[in-house]
């Protein structure tokens, strides 16, 4: 079974600032994709980042960056010069290699960038 | 192009009634994923589709739910007898399979359900 881990409910920065959230994952597969994704208040999940536990692929879509560490099971995403319009809640999420490849989602961090 | 469509963007109903949610994936994306969000359990995965088979059903709550894709194309979960605890966004999510590098799911707006 796998799980995800979201420690940081809530964050609020100040716009300009650089933010970083948190995510722990646990698998037993070796082979396994983490994935960030953003919700803002129309309840879309947008798809930000996938990074492939295996080899160095990677997909991004934006300003974004990550910090991925298999010895600490860590996959943390840092949103540089934040802006107002970043306000939304943010999801961790994995899946590994089996036939279906369902998401096992974090519980999500709101963060609230203010003026 | 067009990305996962779904209807209805929202759906009030009343407890005990049956209600149909519609998914229209990407065009070309063959794997289809049903997801429920509510406020007490989180993202939850409900049930994979693969072309129009469901090899993947662990994820629904009860006998009560139950999904059909057509075509390859569209889907259509249904809830019977619905009750309140029903109420949450379910989410509809696509992707290519059987693509190296093909992993991520993209996801539709979603409908809110509320079961009074």
């Amino acid at each position: 079974a796998q799980k995800v881990t979201q420690a940081q409910t809530e964050i609020s920065v100040v716009e300009k600032e650089d933010v970083t959230l948190d995510c722990v994952y646990e698998t037993r597969d070796t082979t396994y994709y983490l994935f960030w994704y953003k919700q803002p208040p129309s309840g879309e999940l947008v798809f930000l980042i996938r990074r492939n536990s295996f080899d160095e692929q990677y997909e991004i879509s934006g300003r974004y960056s990550w910090n991925f560490q298999k010895s600490t099971s860590s996959f943390n995403f840092t949103i540089t010069a934040s802006q107002v319009v970043d306000s939304a809640v943010y999801f961790c999420a994995l899946t590994t290699s089996g036939s279906a490849r369902q998401l096992t989602f974090g519980s999500g961090t709101q963060l609230t960038v203010l003026p | 192009g067009a990305g996962v469509s779904q209807s209805p963007s929202n759906k009030v109903t009343e407890k005990g009634k049956d209600v149909e949610l519609r998914c229209d994936p990407i065009s070309g994306h063959t794997a289809l994923y049903w997801y429920r969000q509510s406020l007490g359990q989180g993202l939850e995965f409900l049930i994979y589709f693969q072309g129009n088979s469901a090899p993947d059903k662990s994820g629904l709550p009860s006998d009560r739910f139950s999904a059909e894709r057509t075509g390859g194309s569209v889907s259509t979960l249904t809830i019977q007898r619905t009750q309140q605890e029903d109420s949450a966004v379910y989410l509809c999510a696509s992707r290519v399979a059987g693509l190296a590098g093909q992993e991520t799911q993209y996801f539709g707006p979603g409908t809110r359900l509320l079961v009074l």
